[in-house]
């Protein structure tokens, strides 16, 4: 499957504890986005690549969060210090570069973090 | 800042009947692309349709067909034909045509029920 995948599904961690998710988009996506949805909400932006730059962070992306997507391939975000507000879906999307259908994004799966 | 609103949290419909769901957004921009995805339980969200703010006609896909009215900024979803498979979220979502960031601004959703 050529979709764009996320791991892992489901997370739960105590508060306090450091979490890492992993974003593979589909196969020459060059574009990345992370988004956050809590329960009974729509998606919120959270960061954008464009190949392995980071481009734009949203003020919800604290200093405890961390994103990273080396070589322009798979990214990773890191959430330190978990907190209970940190209990989320979140969701990958990708998109391809020109002339590719640029404005549509396609999502993963999500993860869903759960900090007790 | 452009922001989406969905004012009904729920909505349900009987199999074979026609819904519509409605959107409104606010943006200062004249160009820009309007968005109806869908997020089924558990599953990943998948564009349904998509309008472009300079066509004066209505999306239609299959289906699913919009009510674009710029001067109101509105923008519904109606869905004919009900099917079971068609119960879910439904987010409507906003995206500007300028700038390199292309993220997406969600409205808070809408759960459709399909009763058979």
């Amino acid at each position: 499957d050529t979709g764009v995948s996320q791991d892992p599904r489901h997370k739960i961690t105590k508060r306090g504890q450091n979490v890492t998710f992993r974003c593979d988009p589909i196969s020459e996506h060059n574009r990345l986005y992370w988004y956050r949805q809590t329960l009974g909400q729509g998606p919120e932006f959270l960061t954008y690549f464009q190949n392995e730059a980071q481009l734009e962070k949203s003020r919800l992306l604290s200093d405890r969060f961390s994103a990273e997507r080396p070589k322009g391939s798979f990214s990773t975000l890191e959430i330190q210090r978990t907190e209970q507000g940190d209990s989320a879906m979140y969701l990958c999307a990708s998109s391809p570069p020109p002339p590719g259908v640029v404005y549509e994004q396609y999502f993963g799966p999500g993860t869903r973090l759960t900090v007790t | 800042a452009q922001t989406v609103t969905q004012s009904q949290p729920e909505m349900s419909v009987q199999e074979a009947e026609t819904v519509t769901l409605s959107c409104t957004y606010d943006t200062s921009e004249s160009d820009y692309y309007l968005f109806w995805y869908k997020q089924p339980p558990s599953r990943q969200m998948i564009l349904v349709i998509r309008q472009e703010a300079y066509k004066q006609q209505n999306a239609t896909e299959n289906r699913f067909s919009v009510n674009f009215q710029k001067a109101a900024k509105s923008f519904s979803l109606k869905i004919s034909d009900s099917q079971l498979g068609d119960a879910a979220m439904y987010f409507c979502a906003y995206r500007a045509t300028t700038g390199a960031n292309s993220k997406l601004t969600f409205g808070k959703g809408i759960t459709l029920s399909v009763r058979p």
